[in-house]
């Protein structure tokens, strides 16, 4: 059982489209992250969120994590050719506790 | 500053011997997290260290085994290789409670 989900799990689009990635809990978690893979490397982490209802801005990308705290999303605003990669979720209970991923949105920008 | 690094990049072993991987985490990060990636399965959590202690352990079967050196530094074994062991293994370091850096990762290939 995934703790977990994220959706869709593959998205394909044209560069200058926007676009919504999502990751679900029933659980309620202290924190969430955002991480991007691009293959044969490492995620790397892009932004974390702490406060229900938190919105934040990373250039053309905003998160937001919910009232609850059980769930998280990622908006793209005219998605580049460069954001192409592996889009993680991830989360912990507790501060002191081990960070668990999501499985993952596999995101393609065609040119 | 050095980021997280990982050794060797790749491996190749044959079913049924050991692998030892290794990783140097970010100066001043004592926890050091160990993920293992396989095709398809996501980020799966192995181990995590922290000032020289095991603090958490994934659902892995105990011929999956590290430490935790002085210099903060990791090493990861795995007894008794077997096929579906062959996976990205990352590292990652953080201080306590933040989000993750990540190395690039050990590919191990078990034949």
């Amino acid at each position: 059982t995934q703790l977990l989900e994220q959706s869709p799990q593959f998205l394909s689009i044209q560069e200058g489209e926007n676009l919504t990635v999502y990751c679900n809990s029933s659980s309620v978690f202290s924190s969430l992250q955002w991480y991007r893979q691009e293959p044969g490397e490492g995620p790397v982490l892009l932004v974390t969120v702490v406060t229900g209802g938190e919105v934040k801005k990373l250039k053309r990308l905003t998160f937001q994590f919910g009232d609850a705290r059980k769930d998280s999303s990622l908006h793209i605003t005219a998605a580049q050719t460069g954001d192409t990669g592996l889009y993680l979720c991830a989360g912990r209970k507790t501060s002191y506790d081990k960070v668990i991923f999501g499985p993952g949105t596999s995101l393609s920008v065609i040119p | 500053e050095a980021g997280v690094t990982q050794s060797p990049t790749h491996l190749i072993k044959t079913r049924g011997q050991q692998a030892t991987l290794r990783c140097s985490p970010i100066s001043g990060h004592t926890s050091v997290y160990w993920y293992q990636q396989a095709l398809g399965l996501g980020l799966q959590f192995l181990l995590w260290y922290d000032e020289g202690e095991e603090r958490n352990r994934g659902n892995f079967p105990p011929r999956f085994s590290g430490r935790q050196f002085p210099n903060y530094s990791s090493e990861l074994n795995v007894n008794a290789l077997e096929l579906e062991d062959s996976a990205l293994y990352l590292c990652a370091s953080s201080r306590t409670g933040y989000g993750y850096t990540f190395g690039s990762g050990t590919r191990l290939t078990v034949v």
